[in-house]
């Protein structure tokens, strides 16, 4: 168990909805990143918040947006799903980048 | 714009073969250079942070070492268990960490 937990494991969702997916941080870590990845694409940088505020953003399409809680947890909300949208969603936390991040074992969207 | 490219993109070798990963990479005002261990179906496991040229870092079986342009991973005596996609990644001054597409990396007994 690496500290990051990220609900649900698995979701299977028709085109055209909306879906959230929830991390929650490991003990102590301000930052929450977002990534998404493809069989074909590698690990893509999604966002990141730091303490409630958004810090940066990568290739986040307008159908995505996140937030960060007070109580530092996360979601992130797709919609407006496509087939395309098919990938695993990892959280990461950490308390500085330089020391690494913590990966949380995933979400697995499929959408049919 | 940071990038970071990864060669081979699959290896495989004998229990006990030695070998080398590469990373190689642009980015502006490097903070840190990272590499990972995935398992399939799990997320990326935090192996090493090299902050700048000529810095070492080891565990186990497994050395990293960095220069200007790229970092190489060197696994020494491979076990099955090694077998695994090792990532790297970089951190700019843009601040976000850019994750290369990984090497897959396979130990026959």
């Amino acid at each position: 168990d690496s500290g990051v937990t990220q609900t649900p494991k698995h979701l299977i969702t028709a085109t055209g909805q909306r879906v959230t997916l929830r991390c929650s941080p490991r003990s102590g870590d301000l930052s929450v990143y977002w990534y998404q990845q493809s069989l074909d694409q590698g690990l893509q940088f999604l966002i990141q918040y730091y303490n409630g505020e958004e810090r940066a953003k990568g290739n986040i399409l307008e159908r995505f947006s996140a937030q960060q809680f007070p109580d530092l947890h996360s979601e992130l909300n797709l919609s407006s799903l496509e087939l395309g949208d098919s990938a695993l969603y990892f959280c990461a936390s950490s308390v500085t980048p330089r020391e690494g991040y913590t990966f949380g074992s995933g979400t697995r969207l499929t959408v049919v | 714009e940071d990038q970071v490219t990864q060669s081979p993109e699959a290896l495989r070798l004998q229990e006990g073969e030695s070998s080398s990963l590469n990373c190689s990479y642009t980015v502006s005002g490097l903070r840190g250079l990272f590499w990972y261990r995935q398992d399939p179906g799990k997320g990326p496991e935090f192996l090493f942070t090299l902050y700048s040229a000529g810095e070492e870092k080891e565990k186990e079986r497994l050395k990293a070492t960095l220069t200007k342009k790229e970092s190489f991973l060197h696994i020494t005596a491979p076990k099955p268990e090694d077998s695994a996609t090792y990532l790297c990644a970089v951190q700019g001054s843009a601040s976000k960490i850019i994750f290369g597409s990984g090497t897959r990396l396979s130990i026959r007994p």
